[in-house]
């Protein structure tokens, strides 16, 4: 059973470019979580998404972040008009339904804005 | 408001020693709580939870204790391996969400041979 996949691993953009982030939760999973982190940090929630629902997104930046998880593909953290600050690690985890505690994460991309 | 960490916390031990790790939470209102080991270049990974209605939790090699008191998780980890050596995460459903995980700093653990 593959575990949560996350693509791209490394992404580097200029600044104002579009860094599109995608992540494939375990199978039979369909709810999704998308968190940033810092160097040295720890995560930080972002968004919480079902199959075409939003249900959380108090920790998205008011602008220019926006995420998806449509029915059939996977979740995107789409960042338009990247700025140096957006440089992170942003991770995604999944979990069973009905949303549970329990996260299992993927290995995450690491977005580089020059 | 949020401290901007520069440094995280270290500890360093040598194999086979015990580990303890250390996490103060700030919700009163959690009542899950996870320890999760983030190896470098990687996603985190579960490692134990426990419910606030648990004082102590044991895994393999791993317990976690819990003081609601006091507001303190601590992650004990017995004959520490070189394999052990990570950044461990504290996290805790944020003000008893079902979903919602706030993770504390990080502790960075180094086992040496």
């Amino acid at each position: 059973n593959a575990g949560v996949m996350q693509n791209p691993r490394h992404l580097v953009r200029r600044r104002g470019q579009e860094a599109r982030l995608r992540c494939s939760p375990m199978k039979g999973h369909s709810h999704v979580y998308w968190y940033r982190q810092l160097p040295e940090e720890g995560l930080k929630f972002m968004v919480y998404l079902q199959k075409e629902n939003i249900i959380d997104e108090s920790g998205m930046p008011k602008e220019r972040f926006s995420a998806e998880f449509p029915k059939e593909g996977p979740s995107i953290l789409r960042i338009q008009q990247v700025v140096r600050g957006d440089s992170a690690a942003y991770f995604c985890a999944s979990s069973p339904p009905p949303g549970r505690y329990e996260q299992f994460f993927g290995p995450g991309t690491r977005l580089t804005v020059l | 408001g949020e401290s901007v960490g520069l440094h995280l916390p270290t500890l360093s031990v040598q194999e086979g020693d015990n580990s303890i790790i250390n996490c103060a939470y700030s919700n009163s209102a959690s009542d899950y709580f996870i320890w999760y080991k983030q190896e470098s270049g990687k996603g985190p990974q579960f490692i134990i939870d426990i419910r606030s209605n648990m004082d102590k939790r044991q895994g393999q090699r791993v317990t976690v204790l819990l003081n609601k008191t006091v507001k303190h998780l601590s992650l004990q980890i017995a004959a520490t391996q070189p394999g052990d050596s990570a950044v461990y995460f504290c996290a805790e459903n944020s003000g008893g969400s079902n979903y919602k995980l706030t993770f504390g700093k990080g502790t960075l653990l180094t086992v040496n041979p």
